[in-house]
């Protein structure tokens, strides 16, 4: 089936430490959206991007959609201790909304 | 967004009993969902609720395990049913707005089956 390569699997950083993740995958995608999830809740939409090409803001986090429509990145700028969780990319095809989800990206901040 | 509202949040099941997870939105949606997402795992979608007809289920996943209902617009059911130890996970629903195409997450039910 189809699957989104997120890396890394987990990441060890310094408190105002910048923080870059990546989802690829071999299918191309029309949205691309990352979220957050923290221990007891459930995954919180950060960014959704919908063209190609396209970089979006949220705060201190960045987010592009590949040209090629295969890969997207999530990046943070100086990390915070609250920016610790599990990040999911997600990605979602024409004609429907079956959204298809990386394996997540563990971030941990030491202060 | 949406608000999603789930029922009960956590619960302790024996095995061979079935739960029942509402969801409640507090707005009309187009499409609801509903997500499993086992211990340290990501998220894998159980079925797509269909409003006033059978639920759309994906691979792996049955009516028999796990039905599905849709009255309206706004809420729906997940059972699990004759549940086993293996169906301990996080249940999630899900959910696509009439105005946006992004999909949001209802804060999940924590089940343990024992």
């Amino acid at each position: 089936g189809q699957q989104l390569n997120q890396s890394p699997q987990s990441m060890f950083i310094q408190e105002g430490e910048d923080v870059s993740m990546n989802c690829t995958s071999s299918s191309i995608f029309n949205t691309w959206l990352w979220y957050k999830q923290e221990p007891g809740e459930g995954p919180v939409l950060l960014i959704a991007l919908y063209k190609a090409g396209e970089l979006t803001s949220n705060g201190r986090l960045t987010a592009q959609f590949g040209i090629t429509r295969k890969d997207s990145f999530l990046n943070i700028s100086a990390s915070i201790p609250s920016d610790v969780g599990i990040y999911f990319c997600a990605g979602q095809q024409a004609g429907g909304f079956k959204t298809i989800f990386g394996a997540g990206t563990r971030l941990f901040v030491k202060a | 967004s949406a608000v999603i509202s789930q029922k009960p949040s956590r619960d302790i099941c024996q095995r061979g009993t079935s739960l029942t997870i509402q969801c409640q939105v507090d707005s009309q949606v187009t499409m609801m969902f509903w997500y499993r997402q086992q211990p340290g795992q990501s998220l894998t979608l159980i079925a797509t609720a269909n409003q006033g007809s059978e639920a759309t289920y994906e691979s792996g996943f049955v009516i028999d395990k796990f039905p599905i209902s849709r009255p309206n617009l706004t809420f729906s059911t997940l059972t699990v049913s004759n549940m086993s130890p293996e169906d301990s996970s996080i249940y999630l629903c899900s959910v696509v707005g009439d105005f946006s195409e992004t999909q949001y997450f209802g804060p999940g039910t924590r089940l343990l089956v024992l």
